[in-house]
C-alpha cells in the first residue's frame, strides 16, 4: 500500500524557518517525481515545488522561489521542504504528492499544518 | 485567480446526478488529454478520482465519470451520496507553467 506521511509542521514567527518531511512507503520511491502542494485557510490547492526522481532538477512556484528548497533522499525514501524566511501568507496545510506519468497526482499525504504568526 | 475555472459550489439531493465543469484554454485542457479530478475532504488527503480525462483509478466508484469537450472538462457524479460531499479540484497538464500543471480553484459539493 502506497503511503505518504508528512511531518515537521508547527507554529513559527515571520522570518523563521521550518523543515517539512514526507516519508514514503509501498512503492519504489526513486522511480517518481515528487511534489509539495499547499492549501491556505479557505483557499484552494496551490502547487509549491517539484523534484525529479534523482533529485537533480527542482522547480518552485514564484511565491516561494528563493525561500523554499525541495530535496529528497532516495536511500531513506524521504522528501523534504526547507522553508526559510517564512511569511504569514505561507500559513497552510502542506501536502506531499506523487506525480505519475499521466501528469496526475495519484497519491497524497494527509498534510502537515504550518502556521506563521507573530 | 486560478488558471482553470470551476464553479465555486454545486449541490444536489441524494440519488441525483451533478456535473462540475473545469474550463481552461487550448494550452491546457483543450490541448492535452491529461485532465485529472480530485476529491478533498477537509483534514484528509486529497484523492485522485479521474485521470487522463475519463479513467478511474482502481477502487473509485463507477458513479464518478469524466469527459472533455474543447477547452472544457467535466466531472459527473451520479447517484449522489452523503459521503460525496467534499471539495473537488481539476488539474490539467500544460507546458506554460513551471509546475507543468494548472489547477482549478475548486468546487464545494453539497449533498442536500
Amino acid at each position: 500500500e502506497v503511503q505518504l506521511v508528512e511531518s515537521g509542521g508547527g507554529v513559527v514567527r515571520p522570518g523563521g524557518s521550518l523543515r517539512l518531511s514526507c516519508a514514503a512507503s509501498g512503492f519504489s520511491f526513486n522511480d517518481y517525481g515528487m511534489n509539495w502542494v499547499r492549501q491556505a485557510p479557505g483557499k484552494g490547492l496551490e502547487w509549491v515545488s517539484r523534484i525529479n526522481w534523482s533529485g537533480d532538477s527542482a522547480r518552485y512556484a514564484d511565491s516561494v522561489k528563493g525561500r523554499f528548497t525541495i530535496s529528497r533522499d532516495n536511500a531513506k525514501n524521504s522528501l523534504y521542504l526547507q522553508m526559510d524566511s517564512l511569511r504569514v501568507e505561507d500559513t497552510a496545510f502542506y501536502y506531499c504528492a506523487r506525480r505519475d506519468s499521466s501528469a496526475s497526482y495519484d497519491y497524497w499525504g494527509q498534510g502537515t499544518l504550518v502556521t506563521v504568526s507573530s | 485567480q486560478s488558471a482553470l475555472t470551476q464553479p465555486a459550489s454545486v449541490s444536489g439531493s441524494p440519488g441525483q446526478s451533478i456535473t462540475i465543469s473545469c474550463t481552461g484554454t487550448s494550452s491546457d485542457v483543450g490541448g492535452y488529454n491529461y485532465v485529472s479530478w480530485y476529491q478533498h475532504h477537509p483534514g484528509k488527503a486529497p484523492k485522485l478520482m479521474i485521470y487522463e480525462v475519463s479513467y478511474r483509478p482502481s477502487g473509485v466508484s463507477n458513479r464518478f465519470s469524466g469527459s472533455k469537450s474543447g477547452n472544457r472538462a467535466s466531472l459527473t457524479i451520479s447517484g449522489l451520496q452523503a459521503e460525496d460531499e467534499a471539495d473537488y479540484y481539476c488539474i490539467s497538464y500544460t507546458t506554460t507553467t513551471t509546475s507543468g500543471v494548472v489547477f482549478g480553484g475548486g468546487t464545494k459539493l453539497t449533498v442536500l
